[in-house]
């Protein structure tokens, strides 16, 4: 257990739906990330929250839609995905991204969410 | 040129013996180096994070970091089965708006019994 917790573990929807993914973490940090895994591919970096100001966008379609309300939630909400959006999506958070520590924070992940579009 | 490379493997190694992988980084900037384990149909687990020229030992786990020649790499001794998944090299980098982590596509260990 991280301390970060994403919603649902699996998720399977339509391309004409809409639905949020969730990730809510407990370790005081201030800095919240959005990942994309795709087989046989790296880790790409969606979204980057520091101190709930999105400070990175990675040419994200904008199908997805980040959402961070406060420090220890984050939410992406997706809708009119394609069957290509099928992933693991994954949520981490550090400390905050500032000062001289910004450089090594340590970042640590949910158990992601698996999603299927159909 | 990507950010991070690595090996994809797989990478076989008998049980007992060391298992050496490798990571390159293009950015010179780059401050920070994390190795992350991933079980399959498991979210990425931080095992080692280094930030100076040198070695970094914990447990196991031996991570060296060559910022000359921008390579960081990581030694498993006495290699145990539970340590076969697969290994992220991550690097904290200068992006426009601050140090991004960026994650290399992982290179997979099989621990042979």
């Amino acid at each position: 257990e991280t301390g970060v917790t994403q919603t649902p573990r699996h998720l399977v929807m339509g391309m004409t739906n809409k639905k949020s993914l969730k990730c809510e973490q407990h370790l005081g940090h201030n800095a919240m990330y959005w990942y994309k895994q795709s087989a046989k591919k790296p880790l790409e970096l969606m979204f980057v929250y520091n101190f709930k100001e999105q400070t990175e966008n990675n040419s994200v379609p904008s199908r997805f839609s980040p959402e961070c309300p406060n420090s220890s939630h984050l939410f992406l909400h997706l809708h009119t995905l394609q069957p290509e959006d099928s992933a693991l999506y994954l949520c981490a958070s550090s400390q905050g991204l500032q000062g001289a520590r910004r450089t090594r924070t340590e970042a640590f992940f949910g158990q992601g969410t698996r999603l299927t579009v159909v | 040129q990507k950010e991070v490379e690595q090996n994809s493997g797989p990478l076989s190694v008998p049980e007992g013996a060391i298992a050496s992988l490798n990571c390159t980084y293009s950015d010179r900037g780059s401050q920070s180096f994390f190795w992350y384990r991933q079980y399959s149909g498991k979210s990425p687990e931080l095992i080692m994070s280094i930030y100076s020229n040198g070695d970094k030992e914990d447990g196991r786990f031996t991570a060296q970091l060559n910022k000359a020649s921008q390579y960081v790499s990581l030694l498993i001794r006495d290699s145990q089965p539970s340590d076969s998944a697969t290994y992220l090299c991550a690097v904290r980098r200068p992006s426009s708006n601050d140090y991004k982590l960026s994650f290399g596509a992982g290179t997979t260990v099989t621990v042979r019994a």
